[in-house]
């Protein structure tokens, strides 16, 4: 089946250092690729989407490219900031039948420190 | 409405009760999801329902937990005889079928707590 496995946090960072957190991921077919956001006390929310191969997604100075050769979706932002501060999903979503149920990775905590 | 709706919001609940939890999806989304996040985890996968389809319960944790959803509308997931290790928060998602690329609108979760 589907999976995602994506880099174990904590991760903590300074103001304006250049953030990283990797994703790779199993699936048969052209999966379309997401990355959530939890922000603290808050419900989960789409940060950027990626649906073919070579697509950048982006938002809010984020970006991840899905790379179909290295089946990659990696999260990065030049410069961080303290309300970047949250936990980060890596997802995809299959293609046909059954295999469009969202699949999640475990999470990876940010904590941003000014 | 405009976004995924859960109630309740949290729940107390003594153990060995059941529990009734619901999710409102967006109007004209056909598939659902239920999720589980437990304190300081991921999600964990419970079920999904798409359109007629039969749904995909492959990730219910017992035969204590089930689910239903009535046409393209509302869904409830039971928690039969609550044990403590059932304390999570209960994440409800809906999406659009039609395209593949389609993100998925979460509620805002309810809070179980079994003492």
């Amino acid at each position: 089946g589907n999976s995602v496995t994506q880099m174990e946090g904590p991760v903590t960072l300074s103001e304006e250092a250049f953030l990283t957190i990797n994703c790779t991921y199993t699936a048969t077919g052209y999966p379309s690729l997401f990355w959530y956001v939890q922000y603290p006390g808050e419900g989960l929310q789409l940060l950027l989407k990626a649906t073919k191969a070579d697509d950048k997604g982006s938002n809010k100075g984020f970006e991840a490219t899905y790379r179909k050769e290295t089946t990659s979706f990696h999260l990065e932002k030049g410069s961080v900031q303290v309300s970047d501060s949250a936990v980060y999903f890596c997802a995809l979503r299959g293609s046909g039948g059954s295999n469009y149920k969202l699949t999640f990775g475990k999470g990876t905590l940010l904590t941003v420190n000014p | 409405g405009a976004g995924v709706s859960q109630s309740p919001s949290n729940k107390v609940t003594e153990k060995g009760k059941d529990v009734e939890l619901r999710c409102d999806p967006i109007s004209g989304h056909t598939a659902l999801y239920w999720y589980r996040q437990r304190l300081g985890q991921g999600l964990e996968f419970l079920i999904y329902f798409q359109g007629n389809s039969a749904p995909d319960k492959s990730g219910l944790p017992s035969d204590r937990f089930s689910a239903e959803r009535t046409g393209e509308s509302v869904s409830t997931l039971t928690i039969q005889r609550t044990q403590q290790e059932d304390s999570a928060v209960y994440l409800c998602a809906s999406s659009s079928f039609h395209r593949a690329g389609t993100e998925a609108f979460f509620g805002q979760g309810t809070r179980l707590t079994v003492v």
